[in-house]
């Protein structure tokens, strides 16, 4: 069954550095997606990407988050300058049209700060 | 502000029984609604959703009822199956091509 891939699977960063979370969509899906848990809290909308543009961005991502669909396959979200309280398991998603069909979720990222 | 809103934040369901998780919404305009299933160290996993113009959708063990009127659905699992212990999320969207609005979770725990 195809999947999305999420790597690396647990990073860990400085405060104050770049971090670049990459994903590999399911190969004829259009919609793309990110999503971030913290610990214990509800899963929440990052920003949602289609047709090599976003889409919607929730308040959440502001100017340290960017996406990019760089080479047609990889899907990526970089942080500019990670913050302590951006600790969270990061999800990427993809969809072939909307997410009536449901979302395919990755393993997820979890990204620690220190 | 939580516009999708599981209040249970875990719940203990005899193997064989029925689980019924529940989930209430704000927002009246959200069109579709989806219950997703996850596993530690995995991502969700879409099990079941519904449309606002139905009140039932059924898929195997699995069956979900929307009460409009009262912002309110509903996941069943009949019979629960040690399989089933995870956290459940209930999510809702306005529309088909637009972004999931998830609660917090019910972790659901199976009993032998």
């Amino acid at each position: 069954e195809p999947e999305v891939t999420q790597t690396p699977s647990h990073q860990v960063t400085q405060m104050g550095q770049e971090v670049i979370l990459r994903c590999v969509p399911i190969s004829n899906h259009l919609y793309f997606y990110w999503y971030r848990q913290i610990l214990g809290q509800k899963v929440e909308f990052l920003v949602s990407f289609y047709n090599n543009e976003i889409s919607e961005k929730s308040e959440i991502f502001d100017d340290q988050f960017s996406v990019e669909r760089p080479d047609g396959s990889n899907f990526t979200l970089k942080i500019r300058s990670t913050k302590l309280e951006d600790s969270a398991m990061y999800f990427c998603a993809s969809s072939p049209k909307g997410q009536f069909y449901g979302y395919t979720f990755g393993s997820g990222t979890r990204l620690t700060v220190v | 502000d939580q516009q999708v809103k599981q209040n249970s934040p875990s719940l203990s369901v005899q193997e064989g029984r029925i689980s019924i998780l529940n989930c209430d919404y704000t927002n009246s305009m959200f069109d579709y609604f989806l219950w997703y299933k996850k596993y530690p160290a995995e991502g969700p996993t879409f099990l079941i959703s519904i449309s606002s113009i139905k009140d039932k959708n059924e898929d195997g063990r699995f069956t979900v009822f929307l009460n409009k009127s009262a912002k309110h659905l509903s996941l069943h699992i009949v019979p629960s199956q040690p399989g089933d212990s995870a956290v459940y999320f209930c999510a809702a969207s306005l529309n088909r091509d637009d972004k999931i609005i998830f609660g917090k979770g019910t972790r659901l725990h199976i009993l032998p």
